[in-house]
């Protein structure tokens, strides 16, 4: 089985620190991503990365970055955090199939970290 | 439609009744349809993958159809039971290799014991 793991379940920063959320996954996947979850709101993508080194905007990168060192793990960043930036935090990551990135991908997702910003 | 609609968006049933929700979705430029359960505390897991038009998928007591000409796509429950309570969440996505996966906003379901 698929497993994605992620350092935090429950995090409380203050305004203006830097937070690192790490993503790891254990299946040897190229595709990883980063959404956020908001009441009323669908999961929104935030960064995504097909390769190592390699990331991309998803729709809502503003005030995030993204590192991908190593295959399996994807760190999201908030350089200063922010209070709108208070929300779960998912991770997720798919295989690649041959010819590009495929839309058909099954996602498997981590379990959420649930940051707060005071 | 521009995006991913989910109704309802919250859903109370009672133990043993079956029940459907939809999704909505840009017909336009469709490659697939995901279906994934969102249980509280745990992470969301995929139920089911669909890309014709016609499709219907099956997984225990729970089913999907599709409808890509009129971007639409019904989640069946048929005897609900307490561990099917949980946010359902579905997803579009397109042809093209930029094209990203957009979420609905998921619907929550509570069943009643």
């Amino acid at each position: 089985d698929v497993k994605v793991t992620q350092s935090s379940r429950y995090l409380v920063k203050r305004t203006g620190e830097k937070v690192f959320l790490e993503c790891v996954q254990d299946m040897d996947h190229e595709n990883m991503f980063w959404y956020r979850q908001d009441p009323g709101l669908g999961l929104r993508l935030i960064y995504f990365s097909y390769d190592v080194k390699m990331k991309e905007k998803g729709d809502i990168p503003e005030g995030y970055s993204v590192s991908r060192e190593k295959k399996e793990r994807f760190s999201l960043i908030l350089e200063s955090a922010s209070t709108n930036q208070t929300s779960m935090y998912l991770c997720a990551s798919s295989s690649l199939i041959e010819g590009g990135p495929s839309s058909t991908d099954t996602q498997y997702f981590g379990p959420g970290t649930r940051l707060t910003v005071l | 439609i521009l995006n991913v609609e989910q109704s309802p968006q919250s859903l109370h049933v009672q133990e043993g009744d079956s029940t459907n929700f939809t999704c909505s979705f840009p017909s336009s430029n469709f490659y697939a349809l995901h279906w994934y359960r969102w249980e509280t505390a745990k992470s969301p897991e995929a139920l089911f993958v669909m890309t014709l038009n016609g499709d219907e998928k099956k997984k225990g007591q729970i089913s999907a159809t599709l409808n890509t000409k009129e971007g639409y796509s019904y989640l069946y429950i048929k005897g609900s039971q307490p561990e099917d309570s949980a946010t359902y969440l579905c997803a579009s996505s397109g042809y093209s290799s930029a094209s990203k996966i957009i979420f609905g906003s998921g619907t929550r379901l509570s069943i009643r014991p």
